[in-house]
């Protein structure tokens, strides 16, 4: 089946620093990803869409400049967390779309537990 | 209706009792829902979908209801077990007409705890 696996599964890190997620298409590709964030016992808040050669999409409210977003392969998207502070401490959970160009369901990496201290 | 922000309602039952979950949508313009399954510490799992031409879908102990009138879909687990407790959220797809999903928009979810 489908896999995404997400790079680190946690981090913590101090405060104004930054972090780098890594989201990972194993076995297929993917033109476009999301990334979500879920705080606890909270449902996933959708962050923004990541596409393969542009500009990521952000949702509104979801500040562009803190959350960098790179999706340098059809396989590989990066979420950059800039300037982190405790506030941003959060699970990040990204997921890929397959390129088949059929009805399909995107494929849910584990999540990146995020602490900043 | 697809609310975030808010904290999960909670259901617990016994492991063999059959379990319902429900989740509730706004857009009456919405055909396509999906249920997915997230273990603790653990991304969303597909459980089954439906789109609005239908009123129900089985798949292997789970069921699914959805009810347009009243703008509300169900899972329910037969036979409920220790394995199957984990939050449960309703999504929506914004691309429901196309051929990928596009961006997914989630409900509330449930957190469901099975006591052996």
């Amino acid at each position: 089946g489908a896999v995404v696996s997400q790079h680190p599964s946690w981090v913590i890190c101090k405060s104004g620093t930054s972090v780098k997620i890594e989201c990972r298409s194993l076995d297929f590709q993917a033109t476009t990803m999301f990334w979500y964030r879920q705080f606890p016992k909270q449902s996933l808040m959708l962050m923004a869409t990541s596409n393969e050669g542009s500009k990521a999409t952000y949702e509104q409210g979801v500040e562009k400049d803190k959350f960098l977003i790179n999706h340098a392969s059809l396989t590989l998207s990066t979420l950059t967390v800039t300037s982190a502070h405790p506030e941003d401490s959060s699970f990040y959970i990204c997921s890929a779309e397959p390129d088949s160009g059929n009805w399909d369901t995107q494929y849910f990496g584990p999540g990146t537990r995020l602490t900043v201290l | 209706g697809e609310s975030v922000g808010l904290h999960l309602p909670t259901l617990s039952v016994q492991e063999g009792d059959n379990s319902i979950i429900n989740c509730a949508y706004s857009n009456s313009a919405s055909d396509y829902f999906i249920w997915y399954k997230q273990e603790s510490g653990k991304g969303p799992q597909f459980i089954i979908d439906i789109r609005s031409n239908m009123d129900k879908r089985q798949g292997q102990r789970v069921t699914v209801l959805l009810n347009k009138t009243v703008k509300h879909l169900s899972l329910q687990i037969a036979a409920t077990q220790p394995g199957d407790s984990a939050v449960y959220f309703c999504a929506e797809p914004t691309n429901a007409g196309g051929t990928s999903y596009g961006k997914l928009t989630f409900g509330q979810g449930t957190i469901l705890t099975v006591h052996p």
